[in-house]
């Protein structure tokens, strides 16, 4: 069966810091890969989606950058944290495009 | 651009009861999938269904049913003899429209009380 790792589960950092969230997909070959993030109070907003390794694609133009490493693998980055990248972090997987998205266990990021 | 509403920001009701969470969408495409995700404190989105545009049967799975009607553009959820354990944040998604992730709505609250 398929499952997905995120990491860290919980994290804390000052403003102008750098940031490195990890995504992990197990148990599927080549799957679709996304980050989205959730702030206090709001829907999903999706960041970042990748086709394959190498291939990302950016929903909203901001201070994060994504890349895809390995076929499994889906980073989330930032060179100088802002307050307002605050929020809970989600990465899902899929099997195809706009198909059924399982999502991670998610990152709490606060920005202080 | 495709939108997802669902007015009830937070439902409270004790513990048995039904309780119905709407959920309204606007799109263009005329194939496109609905879902429906439950996001319990822990945070992680648990998938719960997904309808193809094209199927408009409604679903029962155990205490849980939904009804989509494409003529009002509803995806509605229905949980029968509520529990504590629904209690959670409940989202619908909607896909298509050119992109390639979900659009989903602010969510529901769903607070069910002993």
């Amino acid at each position: 069966s398929q499952t997905i790792h995120q990491w860290p589960a919980t994290l804390v950092q000052p403003v102008g810091s750098p940031l490195s969230l990890e995504c992990t997909v197990e148990g599927t070959s080549n799957p679709n890969l996304y980050w989205y993030r959730q702030a206090a109070g709001r829907g999903l907003q999706l960041l970042f989606y990748s086709v394959g390794i190498g291939q990302i694609s950016s929903e909203v133009p901001q201070n994060l950058s994504a890349s895809r490493p390995q076929d499994r693998q889906f980073i989330l980055s930032s060179k100088k944290l802002l307050l307002s990248d605050s929020g809970f972090y989600l990465c899902a997987w899929s099997v195809r495009v706009r198909e059924t998205q399982y999502f991670g266990p998610g990152t709490r990021l606060l920005v202080l | 651009a495709q939108k997802v509403t669902q007015a009830q920001t937070e439902i409270s009701v004790v513990e048995k009861e039904d309780v119905t969470l709407d959920c309204v969408y606007e799109t263009r495409d005329t194939t496109y999938y609905l879902f429906w995700y439950k996001q319990p404190p822990s945070g992680e989105l648990v998938f719960l269904i997904r309808r193809n545009s094209f199927d408009e049967q409604n679903e029962i799975s155990g205490r849980y049913s939904w009804n989509f009607q494409k003529s009002t553009s509803s995806f509605n959820f229905t949980i029968t003899a509520s529990q504590v354990v629904d209690s959670a944040v409940y989202f619908c998604a909607l896909s298509g429209g050119g992109a390639d992730g979900l659009t989903f709505g602010k969510g529901t609250h769903l607070i069910i009380q002993p």
